[in-house]
């Protein structure tokens, strides 16, 4: 069975701070897919990225990053110079190939203060 | 182009009751999924559909809930005799399928139902 953790149920930080979201899977899978999504307050989630489990490159999305690391089963990601607007709640999810359904973590609530 | 749409946005029903719950997928989109988010979690799957068939249901709760999409596009996820337990974010997704692998799935606003 897959398992996705976010263990950082919330966090909260000043405008212009750099923060990073913390994400860990379970798989025995060697073909899977890895996302982020986000979600604000008005409740749709938002697609931000797709990696597979071949590419580990790090990605770079304006202030957004992302961090794939096989040896630590983690997909972290980072919002540099964070905003306002980042404030919402903020899922990593996996797919394993084969399979359709999206295994979430928990979400972590990140609280963005002007 | 237009995202994917749910109808209603809110439900309100009364314990016992029947519900049903719509989702319009994106166009050109062959797969559909249907997830369930209760308060502070993330969304848990309830089933999939590629073109009309159910291919995989092993998330629905029970036999109280059943989905449908008659025609491959919209599909409406019924559940009878509502509880309150019931009460959650229903959310819809749809997704092209290349090649057998799954592709992005892109969300829908969800429908909050809520049964008193």
């Amino acid at each position: 069975a897959q398992k996705v953790t976010q263990a950082q149920t919330e966090i909260s930080v000043v405008e212009k701070e750099d923060v990073t979201l913390d994400c860990v899977y379970e798989t025995r899978d060697t073909t899977y897919y890895l996302f982020w999504y986000k979600q604000p307050p008005s409740g749709e989630l938002v697609f931000l990225i797709r990696r597979n489990s071949f590419d580990e490159q790090n990605e770079i999305s304006g202030r957004y990053s992302w961090n794939f690391q096989k040896s630590t089963s983690s997909f972290n990601f980072t919002i540099t110079a964070s905003q306002v607007v980042d404030s919402a709640v903020y899922f990593c999810a996996l797919i394993i190939q084969g399979a359709q359904k999206l295994v979430f973590g928990q979400g972590t609530r990140l609280t963005i203060n002007p | 182009g237009a995202g994917v749409s749910q109808t209603p946005s809110n439900k309100v029903t009364e314990k016992g009751k029947y519900v049903e719950l719509r989702c319009d997928p994106i166009s050109g989109h062959t797969a559909l999924y249907w997830y369930r988010q209760s308060l502070g979690q993330g969304p848990e799957f309830l089933i999939y559909f590629q073109g009309t068939g159910a291919a995989d249901d092993s998330g629905l709760p029970n036999d109280r809930f059943f989905a449908v999409r008659p025609e491959g596009s919209v599909s409406t996820l019924k559940i009878q005799r509502t509880e309150r337990g019931d009460s959650a974010v229903y959310l819809c997704a749809s997704s092209l399928m290349l090649a057998g692998v799954a592709d992005t799935q892109y969300f829908g606003p969800g429908t909050r139902l809520t049964v008193l």
